[in-house]
């Protein structure tokens, strides 16, 4: 079984402060996607990173995606409270035409203004 | 990206009673995805729903608690039986644009089983 190990569950930090959020395998994704899911809404996606050693950034929000697409990351600077929510990450399987998606856990993010 | 609309946005339903949720898209999709997620937690796959064939569901997942319907290329419909308090719950239904690299959401439905 394939999954995606995101770290850490929970965060709450102060306005301002930085903070990365992992997302890890043991498998190569042939993509991965982040989302951010506020309370009451489904999930968002925020980006796709396709190719390994792909960086792509969203205003404060910098996404990596690793050489051998096993791993990503996502990097949030000067973190405000708009910011929180639940952060998930999801993986493709490249070698299955199902479309299907392997999610993390999920990383709750608490920023206190 | 893609418009999708779900209803009910909430229920509070009896035990053993069902509910049928219904997921609409604004644009022809050929995947379409059916989750559950607990509250402040990840989705949990339930069926993938392709129109003019029978639904494919994930371990754990049975067609008799969890009916998909998919008469078309912009909707869909997943009933939840015999409902009890487990099933409380998000539901939450997907499309997938570019098949394996893009699922949209619906903004989900909240239910619970009383």
């Amino acid at each position: 079984t394939q999954l995606l190990e995101q770290s850490p569950q929970f965060l709450s930090i102060q306005e301002g402060e930085n903070l990365t959020v992992y997302c890890n395998s043991s498998s190569v994704f042939s993509s991965l996607q982040w989302y951010r899911q506020e309370p009451g809404e489904g999930p968002v996606l925020l980006v796709t990173v396709v190719t390994g050693g792909e960086v792509k950034k969203l205003k404060r929000l910098t996404f990596q995606f690793g050489d051998a697409r096993k791993d990503s990351s996502l990097h949030i600077t000067a973190a405000q409270p708009g910011d929180t929510g639940l952060y998930l990450c999801a993986g493709a399987r490249g070698s299955s035409n199902t479309g299907k998606l392997i999610f993390g856990q999920g990383t709750t993010l608490q920023v206190k203004p | 990206s893609a418009v999708i609309s779900q209803k009910p946005s909430r229920d509070i339903c009896q035990r053993g009673t069902s509910l049928t949720i219904q997921c609409q898209v604004d644009s022809q999709v050929t995947m379409m995805f059916w989750y559950r997620q607990q509250p402040g937690q990840s989705l949990t796959l339930i069926a993938t729903a392709n129109q003019g064939s029978e639904a494919t569901y994930e371990s754990g997942f049975v067609i008799d608690k969890f009916p998909i319907s998919r008469p078309n290329l912009t909707f869909s419909t997943l009933t939840v039986s015999n409902m009890s308090p487990e099933d409380s719950s998000i539901y939450l239904c997907s499309v997938d644009r570019v098949r394996g690299e893009t699922q949209y959401f619906g903004p989900g439905t909240r239910l619970l089983v009383l």
